[in-house]
């Protein structure tokens, strides 16, 4: 079965750090790039992350850009989401999600996980 | 504000057709970057239901359609059934922001 299941979410300090994990099962992991989403509570879904099959190249949005950090361990089928500088606003389920297309541009999000929760508070 | 505009809201009876918009901009759906539609359900991850603009994946019913014109895409659900009842999400790639984007999100309440 086709799986992404994401960990390491909880509760952090503003300024504090958390690293979050997505073991991938079911599919060659290292074949396909593969991204973070999160969704702040009630609200809707906002691209946070990609690393593209390689690990070679990576993206990031504007809020988290010289915060997070993403990678990938390929043997261990694992994506990774280091977030360090952490801010309220960053309070969010985050999702991992494997890509789907051809064309970088025109990536989807082919398959996602359910979710880790990360909340920052002090 | 999102990038891509959705309605909040939509609503319709079992076995309508309702049509819920993506509105984007030169830099994004205007551009030529494809749309891609998601749905989920509450407490669940969103999945996948329309890729490319009009491309369903497998398991995801003919009732699904998507298309594009111009800077808008529009998804379409007939025959409406009770468990359509979710969020539904737009899509693209902005050049400016140099960032996937999504729309704001829509409720779909089957009435």
């Amino acid at each position: 079965e086709v799986q992404l299941l994401e960990s390491g979410g909880g509760l952090a300090q503003p300024g504090g750090s958390l690293r979050l994990s997505c073991a991938a099962s079911g599919f060659t992991f290292g074949a396909y790039a593969m991204a973070w989403v999160r969704q702040a509570p009630g609200k809707g879904l906002e691209w946070v992350s990609t690393i593209i099959n390689s690990g070679t190249s990576t993206y990031y949005t504007d809020s988290v850009k010289g915060r997070f950090t993403i990678s990938r361990d390929t043997p261990q089928n694992t994506l990774y989401l280091q977030m360090n500088s952490l801010r309220v606003d960053d309070t969010a389920v985050y999702h991992c999600a494997k890509l789907g297309g051809l064309i970088t541009r025109n990536w989807y999000f082919h398959l996602w996980g359910r979710g880790t929760l990360v909340i920052v508070s002090s | 504000q999102s990038v891509l505009t959705q309605p909040p809201s939509v609503s319709g009876a079992p076995g309508q057709r309702v049509t819920i918009s993506c509105t984007g901009r030169s830099s994004n759906i205007g551009a030529g970057y494809d749309v891609h539609w998601y749905l989920q359900l509450p407490q669940t991850a969103p999945k996948l239901l329309i890729y490319d603009n009009t491309n369903r994946p497998s398991g995801v019913p003919d009732r699904f359609s998507g298309s594009k014109s111009g800077a808008s895409a529009s998804l379409a659900i007939t025959g409406l059934q009770a468990e359509d009842e979710a969020d539904y999400y737009c899509q693209s790639y902005d050049s400016s922001l140099s960032a996937w984007v999504f729309g704001g999100g829509t409720k779909l309440t089957v009435l």
